[in-house]
């Protein structure tokens, strides 16, 4: 299965700015997602990345707040922007499963907005 | 709705003894994947366990197994012979036609294995 390398792996920042997270994969893959997991709670979709199209972004996430870059097929970016205490969370990156392996994560970026 | 019901928040076992994890699924895809992952206090997502809607026999790994009853669309994961190790959050997960989908998560048990 897919290896992720996930940065950075914590960030505290102050609330108005913005944090871009990297991840870069050790093989090709035509989906990368991203998703949110706010303190206490499980882990909610923010969009899905496709290598040469626009992301897709699920319902209460938008473009403006998440831009995601995914200019090849083993890297992408995930920036949240304009930050406030409650983007607080630990944000992860992921790819689909290599049979039945299951999907790969990266180790996440806790980040604490202040 | 949700796809994902796990309606056990917290559950505590006894250190060798077997642990059931509860999970329900809603679809409507006959092709789909269920999963169940590990999230130790480190953060890390580890996997443990993959069901596929056409398998015909319960996946085994390890000291994990998957009860799988597709009638009650439940897919149980039953950890054997706990260890003070496998104290984390689990989740159970389900994909849902084509491998290029993501995962929707259920909101999660926190194990708790006592010596």
């Amino acid at each position: 299965s897919a290896v992720i390398s996930q940065k950075p792996s914590r960030d505290i920042c102050q609330r108005g700015t913005s944090l871009t997270i990297q991840c870069q994969v050790d093989s090709q893959v035509t989906m990368m997602f991203w998703y949110r997991q706010q303190p206490g709670q499980s882990l909610t979709l923010i969009a899905t990345a496709n290598q040469g199209s626009e992301a897709t972004y699920e319902s209460g996430f938008v473009i403006d707040k998440f831009p995601i870059s995914r200019p090849n097929l083993t890297f992408s970016t995930l920036t949240v922007s304009n930050m406030s205490p409650e983007d607080s969370s630990i944000y992860l990156c992921s790819v689909g499963p290599a049979g039945r392996y299951g999907y790969t994560f990266g180790s996440g970026t806790r980040l604490t907005v202040v | 709705a949700q796809k994902i019901t796990q309606t056990q928040p917290g559950m505590f076992v006894q250190e060798k003894e077997a642990v059931t994890l509860d999970c329900t699924y809603d679809t409507s895809d006959p092709s789909y994947g269920l999963f169940w992952y590990k999230q130790p206090s480190s953060g890390e997502m580890i996997f443990l366990i993959y069901q596929g809607s056409y398998d015909q026999q319960n996946a085994t790994e390890g000291r994990y197994s998957l009860n799988f009853q597709k009638a009650r669309k439940s897919a149980n994961l039953v950890i054997s012979a706990s260890q003070l190790g496998d104290s984390a959050m689990y989740f159970c997960a389900m994909r849902e036609g084509s491998q290029n989908t993501p995962l929707v998560f259920g909101k999660g048990t926190r194990l708790s294995v006592i010596a």
